[in-house]
């Protein structure tokens, strides 16, 4: 079975800092990560995802994420945040066996200030 | 497609009264997943269905819950005796099969068992 830990449960940040939210995961088999993102009281949006290839992979609204099976971590990055980014942020594991349903970790709350 | 919808947004019942909950996937979606969401917490996985079939479900459905997808397109998600602690957000998302394809989620139905 997969399993997903987000590190920081809310990170604070200062508008124009940079953020890093830490996803490491768990399985016995290759996996597809995933970050999504939920503002308040919206649905859940994809930020960006990794499938194969190259390990950086970018996403929407300036975030990008590192994939390092070493680790097995899929850390989420942004060099400069606005206000507008103050949302949860899920990190999220399945597999391309048949049938694995997509796993998500407790959520990052990430709270831009000015 | 305006994308995946849920029916109701919210729903405030009495413990012990059965609920159900509608979800309509992206026409072309052939995966349907159900997930539940407390406060704070990320969301977590309830059932999947490939078309009409349903793959998998977690441990935390328990017999009151059950969720069917006849035809494989709507879906419905029926809890029976509410409990207080059925109280969260029920999200439902729809995605193409096939390894990494992104899920799309609805706006979630909101439960409180009064």
């Amino acid at each position: 079975a997969q399993s997903v830990t987000q590190l920081d449960s809310q990170v604070p940040v200062f508008e124009e800092a940079p953020v890093e939210l830490r996803c490491n995961y768990s399985s016995s088999v290759s996996v597809y990560l995933f970050w999504y993102v939920q503002y308040p009281n919206q649905g859940l949006q994809l930020l960006l995802k990794y499938l194969s290839g190259s390990t950086l992979v970018k996403g929407i609204n300036g975030f990008e994420a590192e994939f390092n099976k070493s680790q097995t971590s899929f850390h989420l990055r942004k060099p400069s945040v606005h206000i507008s980014d103050t949302a949860e942020y899920f990190c999220a594991v399945t597999t391309n066996q048949a049938g694995t349903a997509l796993i998500f970790g407790k959520g990052t709350t990430l709270s831009v200030s000015s | 497609d305006t994308g995946v919808s849920q029916d109701p947004r919210h729903k405030i019942t009495k413990r012990g009264q059965n609920v159900t909950f509608r979800c309509d996937p992206i026409s072309e979606h052939n995966r349907l997943y159900w997930y539940r969401q407390t406060l704070g917490q990320g969301p977590e996985f309830l059932t999947y269905f490939q078309n009409e079939a349903q793959l998998e479900k977690s441990r935390l459905l328990s017999d009151r819950f059950s969720a069917e997808r006849p035809k494989g397109s709507f879906s419905t998600l029926e809890i029976q005796r509410t409990e207080q602690g059925d109280s969260a957000m029920y999200l439902c998302a729809s995605s193409l099969s096939g390894g990494g394809t992104e899920a799309f989620f609805g706006q979630g139905t909101r439960l409180t068992v009064v």
